[in-house]
């Protein structure tokens, strides 16, 4: 069970406009900043958005984050076929431990 | 550009003490805090503990007790070690550079993962 909620799957046709949500509560997501991360199976992680909204250089401004009291969320705009991974959300809780979401498995039908 | 390697046993026995290094290359272990991860098969990620080379360590609470982190600044690679390894320790381990923020914490480089299995 993880500390940070998120949906298992989500799906959008190409071209279209999709939103991954990620719950948690006053003591982490309530407290600080929201990192996301785009997950082939296979291969590294890469860092999408941090800070809540901020891009890393080299991720397409497709992707956006957002933040509002105890929830955050990843919009992916423009959907594309390799858009299809995996999604974490990630932030710090107070109880001194970093948490991760579930991840939420992405399908471009 | 920097890179990160995991390497390691890829089997190890229940209840003996599981062994991992990450190795950075193209940029100092000095200028940045350096954090495991893991992923268990068919479960999400978990974060296992970080490290500053200065000596700055944490660990998650779940895990504390059975894990130690160092860095050895010599060879550039930092390591993790676990004792008292169950099935439930089975997972791919990601070593990954932590931004060393806790209020601004996220984690901008991956390794590509080691899977270390717990079987006898």
């Amino acid at each position: 069970q993880s500390v940070l909620t998120q949906p298992p799957s989500a799906s959008g046709t190409p071209g279209q406009r999709v939103t991954i949500s990620c719950s948690g509560s006053s003591s982490n997501i309530g407290s600080n900043s929201v990192s996301w991360y785009q997950h082939l199976p296979g291969t590294a992680p890469t860092l999408l958005i941090y800070s809540n909204n901020q891009r890393p250089s080299g991720v397409p401004d497709r992707f956006s984050g957002s933040k509002s009291g105890t929830s955050a969320s990843l919009a992916i705009s423009g959907l594309q076929s390799e858009d299809e991974a995996d999604y974490y959300c990630a932030t710090w809780d107070d109880s001194l431990k970093g948490v991760f979401g579930g991840g939420t498995k992405l399908t471009v039908l | 550009q920097m890179q990160l390697q995991e390497s390691g046993p890829g089997l190890v026995k229940p209840s003996e003490t599981l062994s991992l290094t990450c190795i950075v290359s193209g940029g100092s272990i000095s200028s940045y805090y350096w954090s495991w991860i893991r992923q268990p098969p068919g479960k999400g990620l978990e974060w296992i503990g970080y490290m500053f080379y200065s000596g700055s360590i944490n660990y998650n609470p779940s895990l504390k007790g059975r894990v130690t982190v160092s860095v050895d600044t010599s060879k550039n690679l930092f390591s993790l070690k676990m004792n008292s390894v169950t099935a439930a320790d089975t997972a791919v381990y990601y070593c990954a550079r932590d931004s060393g923020s806790r209020g601004n914490w996220y984690f901008g480089l991956w390794g590509r993962g080691t899977l270390v299995t717990v079987s006898s």
